[in-house]
């Protein structure tokens, strides 16, 4: 159950588009379409942005989406806004009903 | 208004036991859909997934800390209770509670796991 791998940093500026990659194997990540994915700010509770690869929440901003290809997942923000700065995370099922998170993203807005 | 709180002792020797409660309003433990997962994060560190405990009281545990965690709930308490035993200094952490829907007997079928509502989080210092 080895963490998930996201790029240390990300960043772009205001109206841009930034894509965020979480990375994985076969045995969780490429091997369900069960990828989530969660804005942190620093002292915060994390905020579930999208599920199920590309589902999003109710009140989730349609600048984000997500996707997957193969073994890796991806979170895009299109439109980028100053309030999007943040930690963001990756969460895939592992099989035998485990979870597993990525290292986890900064995103900086220039 | 759904909200999730921790508790427990924000310090903790090594190799003593940490008991950690999350109380759940809004939702109901007893239903059939609502499970409740412990996610941890060490200080400037990534999210780790520890354990979830299913709406029919199945239970599942991180491979690696299988062997130190145990997860139950008390519905008529709407209480998720979460122990590590055998605690080090690396376990230092703030550790969330988080509400995951899921499919009972089915586990996390068909929309996979995912976190919809967080507690604030609870940090717990382990030292001597």
């Amino acid at each position: 159950q080895s963490a998930l791998t996201q790029p240390p940093s990300a960043s772009g500026s205001p109206g841009q588009s930034v894509t965020i990659s979480c990375t994985g194997a076969s045995s969780d990540v490429g091997g369900y379409n069960y990828v989530s994915w969660y804005q942190q700010y620093p002292g915060k509770a994390p905020k579930l942005m999208i599920y199920a690869v590309s589902q999003r929440p109710s009140g989730v901003p349609d600048r984000f989406s997500g996707s997957k290809s193969g073994n890796t997942a991806s979170l895009t923000v299109s439109g980028l806004q100053a309030e999007d700065e943040a930690d963001y995370y990756c969460s895939s099922y592992a099989g035998s009903n485990t979870v597993v998170f990525g290292g986890g993203t900064k995103l900086t807005v220039l | 208004q759904v909200t999730l709180k921790e508790s427990g002792p924000v310090l903790v020797k090594p190799t003593e036991t940490l008991t950690l409660t999350c109380t759940v309003s809004g939702f109901s433990l007893s239903n059939a859909r609502m499970g409740v997962s412990w996610i941890r994060q060490p200080p400037g560190k990534a999210l780790e997934w520890l354990a979830h405990i299913f709406s029919n009281d199945a239970k599942s545990y991180s491979t690696s800390l299988k062997s130190r965690l145990t997860i139950s709930k008390d519905t008529s308490e709407s209480q998720v209770v979460l122990t590590m035993t055998n605690m080090d200094p690396v376990d230092t952490a703030t550790y969330h509670c988080a509400r995951s829907p899921d499919a009972a007997g089915n586990g996390w079928y068909p929309e996979g796991p995912y976190f919809d509502y967080w507690g604030q989080g609870f940090l717990v210092t382990v030292s001597s």
